[in-house]
């Protein structure tokens, strides 16, 4: 059975960082693109960033481009989202997502919260 | 990037009632890679549809999907009560993937 699960999310101050992670099992994961996903308060869905199975190329949204980074170690079946310079428009819950930019997500992870606020 | 537009914003409809919800791109979507997505309070977005029209895994036969070029639609045939919730489609044939606003459906 395929699970995602992400972690790391919470609390943090405005210019603030924090590393999200997304556990994944059930499926040969360098096998497959992963993407992250947000959704901030009673909004719509926003795609993030994605990368591709074995890491080589990474795409992101305009909206968080050089302020997120997302990796992944295919030896620990994880996947990353590092946030850095944090602000309020960045408070949402994050989802993790299996498949990349030209594929249909077929499998999503429950989400983490993060808030940005001082 | 494209746009897309969900209509209704919100359909008010019984249990047992047809369902029909509309999705507009600005653009045509490459190769109909158009999805659809299902989303209850406090849980994650669930895909139905892919490819416009090919039912996911596990998604009841109430639930189908049409269209090409910029104009998709999500069709129920008859609503059951763990349908109303808040849909979204997704275009995935363009850089980047884009989301609709979402149409909420409510129970009237």
């Amino acid at each position: 059975e395929v699970q995602l699960l992400e972690s790391g999310g919470g609390l943090v101050q405005p210019g603030g960082s924090l590393r999200l992670s997304c556990a994944a099992s059930g499926f040969t994961f360098s096998s497959y693109a992963l993407s992250w996903v947000r959704q901030a308060p009673g909004k719509g869905l926003e795609w993030v960033s994605s990368i591709a199975g074995r890491g080589s190329s990474t795409y992101y949204a305009d909206s968080v481009k050089g302020r997120l980074t997302i990796s992944r170690d295919n030896s620990k079946n994880t996947l990353y989202l590092q946030m850095n310079s944090l602000r309020p428009d960045d408070t949402a819950v994050y989802y993790c997502a299996r498949g990349g930019l030209l594929t249909a997500w077929f499998y999503w992870g429950p989400g983490t919260l993060v808030t940005v606020s001082s | 990037e494209i746009v897309l537009t969900q209509s209704p914003g919100t359909l008010s409809l019984s249990p047992g009632e047809r369902a029909t919800l509309s999705c507009r791109a600005s653009q045509t979507v490459i190769s109909s890679y158009l999805a659809w997505y299902q989303q209850r309070p406090g849980q994650a977005p669930r895909l139905l549809i892919y490819t416009a029209s090919g039912r996911a895994t596990g998604i009841p036969d109430r639930f189908s999907g049409s269209g090409s070029g910029t104009d998709f639609t999500l069709t129920i045939s008859r609503l059951e009560p763990e349908d109303f919730a808040v849909y979204y489609c997704q275009q995935y044939g363009s850089s980047p993937n884009t989301f609709g606003q979402g149409t909420r459906l409510e129970i009237k």
